[in-house]
């Protein structure tokens, strides 16, 4: 049964630290998307990839974060420095174009 | 006004009953719509994927878009305690990016 994984699945930094969080998405999966999720906001669209390559990163704060794709097997988003309003849960989710996405178990992010 | 409305609930009902979930949408063009289950700590799992118009059922669950009301529901036959999440509504435009818009999700209780 394929799944999407993401590590770490919980990851508690200070201020000011660099974050990565690591993602593999559901081999032959050509869409690969990065989400934020929080109460307040519900959930956020923060990148988006199309055949490795980066389509949409407008939701991101481009100042600290970063969104890769080095390979068709791994996705990662970087967040330097962090900051407490930067905690939330991320998710990663991959789908064969338009019939939907698989979504990851997320990295619960905690920034003191 | 939001592309997508969903009423975050909560809904409650009694087990065995039949609920009705809810979208209403904005843009004419969303021709994908798909319906999602977030347990509580986990990340979102897709249920059901409807293209335009018309009724799509899969077990105790039934998907139905009117696309003439921009209006799409989702219908648990039989709820169980189990049921109880929240579901979030999502839906994607045609020839575009396949970037989806996401519903605030409707929190389900279902009690014994």
């Amino acid at each position: 049964d394929a799944r999407v994984t993401q590590t770490p699945r919980h990851k508690v930094t200070e201020m000011g630290q660099e974050v990565t969080m690591r993602c593999q998405p559901i081999l032959g999966h050509n869409t690969v998307f990065w989400y934020r999720q929080t109460m307040m906001q519900g959930l956020e669209l923060l990148a988006y990839f199309r055949n490795r390559a980066p389509l949409d990163d407008s939701g991101m704060p481009k100042d600290r974060f970063s969104a890769e794709m080095p390979d068709a097997t791994l996705a990662t988003l970087k967040i330097q420095p962090s900051e407490p309003r930067d905690s939330a849960v991320y998710f990663c989710a991959s789908g064969p174009d338009s019939t939907g996405q698989y979504f990851g178990p997320g990295t619960r992010l905690t920034v003191t | 006004q939001k592309e997508v409305e969903q009423d975050p609930g909560p809904l409650s009902v009694p087990e065995g009953a039949i609920v009705s979930l809810n979208c209403t949408y904005s843009n004419s063009a969303f021709q994908y719509f798909m319906w999602y289950r977030q347990y509580s700590r986990k990340g979102p799992e897709l249920l059901m994927y409807t293209y335009s118009s018309g009724n799509k059922e899969d077990g105790r669950f039934t998907a139905q878009v009117d696309k003439s009301s921009k209006y799409i529901s989702l219908f648990i036959r039989d709820s169980q305690p189990s049921d109880s999440a929240t579901y979030l509504c999502a839906m994607t435009k045609s020839g575009g990016s396949y970037i989806p818009t996401f519903g605030r999700g409707t929190s389900l209780i279902v009690h014994p």
